[in-house]
């Protein structure tokens, strides 16, 4: 009975170079949500997809950053040309969708930029 | 824009002592959500409230859904070392989906 994975938990890269971060959801979850944390504060929603479909990009800087959910395998999040400001936990949510709003984390990628 | 405002932001406290932390906000919630998170881990979700003026537990951890609908309460009776994390609310954000805004925590630090 498998959790929310993330993959990799900790992940440097050199300023410029491209960070993918992968997320399997929970058997049976549809919905799947990507939050930043920086350091000493909350979790900030960044996107919220469902299967081949971006739901609400709000949270997401405009430019650099992108996120996918395809029909087969898991979800990744894709930054360009990273910066060092993009160093932070990035973390994967999903949930059963319908009337639920519980929202099962994964244990998260440590994005550090060099 | 909704706002969770979490106190207080840390606390100290003896082993076997009660804890209480809270959470409000200027507008309404339907549902209240309590995560814990140990450093270097994701947030584990403990209560889920579904209703106002709801009571739930789990465990030594109690959690309320306040009257107004603009705050909730988290009670942890006879604390443990392994409580020590950092506490946060979090509730979804009006007619947008199912995503999350979240407090910015309540740090629990248990002395043994």
């Amino acid at each position: 009975n498998a959790g929310v994975m993330q993959n990799p938990r900790h992940l440097v890269r050199r300023r410029g170079q491209e960070a993918r971060l992968r997320c399997s959801p929970m058997k049976g979850h549809s919905h799947v949500y990507w939050y930043r944390q920086l350091p000493e504060e909350g979790l900030k929603f960044m996107v919220y997809l469902q299967k081949e479909n971006i739901i609400d990009e709000s949270g997401m800087p405009k430019e650099r950053f992108s996120a996918e959910f395809p029909k087969e395998g898991p979800s990744i999040l894709r930054i360009q040309q990273v910066v060092r400001g993009d160093s932070a936990a990035y973390f994967c949510a999903s949930s059963p969708g319908g009337f639920s709003y519980e929202q099962y984390f994964g244990p998260g990628t440590r994005l550090t930029v060099t | 824009g909704q706002q969770l405002n979490q106190s207080p932001q840390s606390m100290f406290i003896q082993e076997g002592e009660d804890v209480s932390m809270n959470c409000t906000s200027s507008s309404i919630f339907n549902t209240w959500l309590w995560y814990k998170q140990d450093p270097g881990e994701g947030p584990v979700l403990l209560i889920a409230l579904y209703k106002a003026g709801e009571l739930t537990s789990n465990g030594r951890l109690t959690a309320q859904f306040g009257i107004t609908r603009k705050d909730s309460f988290l009670n942890i009776s006879a604390s443990i070392p392994s409580d020590v994390g950092i506490y946060f609310c979090a509730g979804p954000i009006y007619n947008q989906g199912g995503k999350l805004i979240f407090g910015q925590g309540t740090e629990l630090s248990v002395k043994p």
